[in-house]
């Protein structure tokens, strides 16, 4: 199990431009979860789907940005028109659900906007 | 809503000494609590959960439920614990927040 997989590591786009993060979870695990982490400070939720589902999108900005997990490929966070301040690290975490059951990160996506 | 907070970003301590880093949380439900680590150029991991009462790399928590507190603690830190600490909550719909984090460092 290749455990989970986040690309690309490092994405740069320019101001207005489009970014899409792909997560591939664990094998097995339908659930999702996506973090963003801003310059010295810590994980701030975004969103938690589970397969075709988004279960909490409390995190996410109302605008611009937008998450899916479909039945069949990876899940995707994907960023419209981007400014410098989309500028962090996006984390995605994938459990198998459940009871006390561990969430395993990928190592992150660093987008950052020029 | 649930909520979690770590209230130091950065401790500081030397070799040797004891150490606690601090979680508190706000939950209506019954929650699940763990602690999750990331070192230098690591991902990020489990450390423990609350439910298993055990202790990792000699870190232990406790879930106190009138304080609403989960604080970690290690009676002698190395310096190899040096990383960035995570509480994180899962509530009764599987969600997961988490603290802001703490950098922990530990001085030879």
């Amino acid at each position: 199990n290749a455990g989970v997989m986040q690309n690309p590591r490092h994405l740069v786009r320019r101001r207005g431009q489009e970014a899409r993060l792909r997560c591939s979870p664990m094998k097995g695990h339908s659930h999702v979860y996506w973090y963003r982490q801003l310059p010295e400070e810590g994980l701030k939720f975004m969103v938690y789907l589970q397969k075709e589902n988004i279960i909490d999108e409390s995190g996410m900005p109302k605008e611009r940005f937008s998450a899916e997990f479909p039945k069949e490929g990876p899940s995707i966070l994907r960023i419209q028109q981007v400014v410098r301040g989309d500028s962090a690290a996006y984390f995605c975490a994938s459990s198998i659900g459940g009871a006390n059951t561990e969430a395993f990160f990928g190592q992150g996506t660093r987008l950052t906007v020029v | 809503a649930q909520r979690v907070t770590q209230p130091e970003k950065l401790l500081s301590v030397f070799k040797g000494a004891p150490v606690e880093l601090k979680c508190n949380y706000s939950y209506s439900g019954s929650p699940e609590l763990f602690w999750y680590v990331q070192y230098s150029r690591q991902r990020l991991q489990l450390l423990l959960r609350h439910i298993s009462r055990e202790s990792i790399k000699g870190f232990t928590a406790d879930l106190n439920k009138g304080e609403t507190s989960f604080h970690l603690k290690k009676p002698f830190a190395q310096e190899e614990d040096s990383a960035m600490y995570y509480c994180a909550l899962r509530g009764n719909n599987n969600d997961m927040r988490f603290g802001a984090g703490t950098r922990l460092t530990v001085k030879p």
